[in-house]
């Protein structure tokens, strides 16, 4: 079946880079999905990259996909205390975009 | 602007009684999906509407009903709520359901006493 998995903490300095990582399963995977969310929040959709690309960079963010490996990162630039939340790597599955998603990676920026 | 609204943010049930939650959307999108998200746990799917299609997941326990009145409006009923059902309730509109992103509200966490 469709299994997401990602590492469940990262602690970075503010303005240093982060790496987020998650490994999916289908390979039938159109898209690929990056969701933060913040304390009692909903899912907020960072970006996300089509099957096909290598590469996908928007802002402080860039996404690398490792196709024959499915292998998913997100990287975030110069990292603030503003992007502190927990990041969810989510792969599609079956028809009407149902995802699947990972358990999340807390993401912990300190000065 | 809000786009996919969730109210309550908050609701409190008690064991065994039924409890509601309501979803609406600006975005006229075709899907709506609920998703269960528990303490430090990945969102779940529950079921979703494509149009007035339902579609359930075959893990979906029986005590969890969805009702779309209209495009814009989508229900979750829990009809004998459990502790085991405290959770986070996140409600999320796709335009077609094919590859189209999801957007997500703000969710309702649910506590049940």
């Amino acid at each position: 079946g469709e299994d997401v998995e990602q590492s469940l903490f990262l602690s970075v300095r503010e303005g240093d880079s982060s790496v987020i990582n998650c490994t999916y399963t289908d390979s039938s995977s159109t898209y690929l999905y990056w969701y933060k969310q913040e304390p009692g929040a909903g899912l907020q959709l960072l970006t996300y990259i089509f099957s096909n690309m290598d590469m996908k960079q928007d802002q402080r963010l860039t996404v690398l996909l490792n196709k024959k490996d499915k292998h998913l990162s997100l990287r975030i630039a110069d990292t603030q205390t503003g992007d502190s939340a927990i990041y969810f790597c989510a792969e599609t599955a079956g028809g009407y975009n149902k995802l699947i998603f990972g358990a999340g990676t807390r993401l912990a920026v300190h000065p | 602007d809000a786009m996919v609204i969730q109210n309550p943010r908050y609701q409190v049930t008690q064991f065994g009684k039924p409890v509601t939650l309501s979803c609406s959307q600006t975005l006229n999108h075709n899907v709506m999906y609920w998703y269960q998200q528990k303490s430090s746990q990945a969102p779940k799917l529950l079921f979703h509407y494509y149009d007035k299609d339902f579609n359930n997941e075959a893990d979906t326990p029986d005590n969890f009903q969805s009702r779309r009145p209209n495009t814009s409006f989508c229900f979750l009923d829990i009809r004998s709520p459990g502790l085991g059902d405290a959770a986070m309730y996140l409600c999320a509109t796709s335009r077609d359901g094919g590859q189209s992103p999801l957007h997500f509200g703000n969710g309702t966490r649910l506590t049940v006493t």
